[in-house]
């Protein structure tokens, strides 16, 4: 069956400092794996998805996440991250085709020290 | 657009009493889908639906849920009667048809929540 972890259930980071948040998938097939960011009382929002081809995706906001399908990884990383960017950040891998049934992460919640 | 629109954005009830939550899905998106988040079990998937055809109910919890969508801008989730375990986060989220996997047009869009306490 699918599943996602996101081993760390908190980072905090000061801004300015490069980021990295872990995602492991179980999937058997070729995974369509996706990003999501949600805001405090906000909906999820898409930063980045992969579902095939180059394993360097870019994403909104200045996000990157690189597959590793050795590693069944798809961790999300930023080079320099602003305040803006504390939220709670989501892994996610697609059940199939329909691309809208998802299996999430636990999430990683993101807190930036000025 | 407007985006995925839902109501209410907060809804507190006490426990034996009907809950109905609305989605209005964007315009020309013919799939919809209704999740739910709770610090227990995190995002999980309830129902989705193709062009108003509920596809996959499976994981609606219980006979207590029900979810319809009688046109293809409106669907709404119902509990009844409501239990205070059924406090959570409730999203809709719609995605369009075609395109196929590689031009990643069938892409969730999320409304903002409607946010159940039961008491």
């Amino acid at each position: 069956a699918q599943s996602v972890t996101q081993p760390d259930i908190h980072i905090t980071v000061s801004e300015g400092a490069s980021l990295e948040l872990r995602c492991n998938y179980s999937y058997g097939a070729t995974p369509y794996l996706f990003w999501y960011v949600q805001s405090p009382g906000q909906g999820l929002q898409l930063l980045l998805k992969y579902f095939s081809g180059d394993t360097l995706v870019q994403g909104i906001k200045g996000f990157e996440a690189e597959f590793k399908r050795s590693q069944s990884s798809f961790n999300l990383r930023k080079p320099s991250v602003h305040w803006s960017d504390a939220a709670e950040y989501f892994c996610a891998v697609a059940r199939g085709s329909t691309l809208g049934r998802l299996y999430f992460g636990r999430g990683t919640q993101l807190t930036v020290w000025p | 657009d407007a985006g995925v629109i839902q109501s209410p954005r907060h809804e507190v009830t006490e426990m034996g009493q009907e809950v109905t939550l609305r989605c209005k899905p964007i315009s020309g998106h013919d799939y919809l889908f209704w999740y739910r988040q709770t610090m227990m079990r995190g995002l999980e998937l309830l129902i989705y639906f193709n062009n108003n055809v509920p596809i996959d109910d499976s994981g609606m919890p219980e006979d207590r849920f029900s979810a319809k969508m009688p046109n293809a801008s409106f669907s709404t989730l119902k509990i009844q009667p409501s239990e205070p375990r059924d406090s959570a986060v409730y999203f809709c989220a719609s995605s369009p048809l075609g395109g196929g996997v590689r031009s990643g047009a069938n892409v969730l869009t999320f409304g903002a929540g409607s946010r159940l306490t039961v008491l």
